[in-house]
């Protein structure tokens, strides 16, 4: 059975650095891209970007560029993202997905990291 | 890039059909069949439902259907169901990995 299991809730400060994880199994985690994804308390879904964990390609979104950091460890299966210097606007729920082989769409989604981020 | 154009609600009795539409344009939804639809339940995950327009991953219900004309993406639940009141998102990859856009997603209401 495919799964992505997530590290769990986080409460930062302004300015505090941050790393969340999410960890695949039940596939061969190299073979997919991972996706991340925010969602903002009570809005919509926004895409960050992708990592494939076998060479840790990444593409970021232009909106997050220069502010969040994909990266992969293969030894442990685990994707991970990762800030420094949180804003009180990274309050939200970030969910990493793993991509269709087309990279089309995301099929298995991580049960989503609470981020709060407050003075 | 903008958010691609959902209502922001649709309700339908049980055993109805609704429709909700995903608008978006040439660069996005109308040029390429990458066009996948998202389920959500307050406080859970979304799930996937259709995927590169209108095929639906094995254990998702028949009654999901998506379809597209133009700039225009639709997903169509027949035979609704309480268990089908939800928020429901649409997505379309644009053939570049970064730029992948959200519709704002669609509150469902089931009567």
């Amino acid at each position: 059975e495919v799964q992505l299991v997530q590290s769990g809730a986080e409460m930062k400060k302004p300015g505090e650095s941050l790393k969340i994880s999410c960890k695949g199994s039940g596939y061969t985690f190299t073979n997919y891209w991972i996706g991340w994804v925010r969602q903002m308390p009570g809005k919509g879904l926004e895409w960050m970007g992708l990592i494939y964990p076998r060479d840790s390609d990444t593409r970021y979104s232009p909106s997050f560029q220069g502010h969040v950091t994909f990266s992969a460890d293969t030894s442990t299966n685990t994707a991970f993202l990762q800030w420094r210097g949180l804003k009180a606007s990274d309050t939200a729920f970030y969910y990493c997905a793993r991509q269709t082989p087309t990279v089309t769409s995301s099929d298995y989604w991580g049960q989503g990291t609470l981020v709060t981020v407050s003075s | 890039q903008s958010a691609l154009t959902q209502p922001r609600s649709v309700s339908g009795s049980p055993g109805q059909s609704v429709t909700i539409s995903c608008t978006g344009t040439d660069s996005d939804v109308g040029g390429y069949k990458y066009v996948s639809w998202y389920q959500q339940y307050p406080g859970k995950a979304p799930k996937l439902l259709i995927y590169d327009v209108n095929n639906r991953p094995s254990g998702v219900p028949d009654r999901f259907s998506g379809s597209k004309s133009g700039n225009t993406a639709s997903l169509t639940i027949s035979g609704l169901q309480g268990e089908d009141e939800a928020d429901y998102y649409c997505c379309s990859y644009t053939g570049t990995y970064t730029h992948v856009l959200f519709g704002g997603g669609t509150k469902l209401t089931v009567l």
